[in-house]
């Protein structure tokens, strides 16, 4: 089955700086990628996603880039603020009709 | 998102105890998914269901059972409960057919002593 390994599992960004989390796949025929964000108790929320016949999709301050030939694909959030902490998780959709999730990356935007 | 609510909210137990969260969305979606979460280890998949009749099990399904008792409706069971299963439960929901994402409900935090 899928297998999906994220990094970092923390990381701290000065407000204004950017963040990077990447996330690699092991199943080739895994065609979607959801990224998560969740914030302290509450549900992950939808904050991007990407399919498998795209290579980057931007909305605002976020975007995220997908390379299938190497089975990895990365978030990224440009000028952090505040409330932009948070647990994030990435996600592949595989090909048993599946969601295999990441391990989440706590994200801590100083100020 | 209201569409997928989740009862209890919190719940605590005792070992051995049998235990039943629910979980009720009203996407019309035919597919649901039960998962825990646990700290460092993000979300597990225990089982899901692509429609009424369709029942598979996840990673994690040791010590839990489900029921599918109408397309909105998706309990997990515990028939007898262990410390260990002490976690955040998260059900969730997606379109058949569409690679369209899972709507998450509010999560039941369980407590086994």
């Amino acid at each position: 089955g899928e297998n999906v390994e994220q990094h970092p599992s923390t990381l701290s960004v000065q407000e204004g700086d950017s963040a990077v989390i990447k996330c690699t796949y092991s199943d080739s025929a895994s065609n979607y990628f959801p990224w998560y964000k969740q914030e302290l108790g509450k549900r992950p929320q939808l904050i991007i996603d990407i399919r498998s016949n795209v290579g980057e999709k931007k909305d605002q301050r976020i975007a995220v880039t997908l390379n299938k030939t190497a089975k990895h694909f990365s978030l990224h959030i440009t000028e952090t603020q505040p409330e932009d902490s948070a647990v994030y998780f990435c996600a592949a959709f595989d090909s048993w009709g599946k969601f295999q999730f990441g391990a989440g990356t706590q994200v801590v935007v100083t100020p | 998102d209201a569409d997928v609510t989740q009862t209890p909210r919190n719940r605590i137990t005792k070992t051995g105890k049998r235990i039943m969260l629910e979980c009720s969305q009203t996407k019309g979606h035919d597919r649901m998914y039960w998962y825990r979460q646990d700290p460092g280890l993000g979300l597990r998949l225990i089982y899901y269901s692509f429609d009424v009749k369709d029942i598979n099990k996840g990673e994690i399904s040791d010590g839990y059972s489900v029921s599918r008792q109408a397309q909105a409706k998706f309990s997990l069971s515990l028939e007898s409960a262990i410390p260990n299963q002490t976690a955040l439960y998260f059900c969730a929901t997606s379109e058949t057919g569409a690679l369209d994402t899972q709507y998450f409900g509010p999560g039941t935090r369980l407590t086994v002593l």
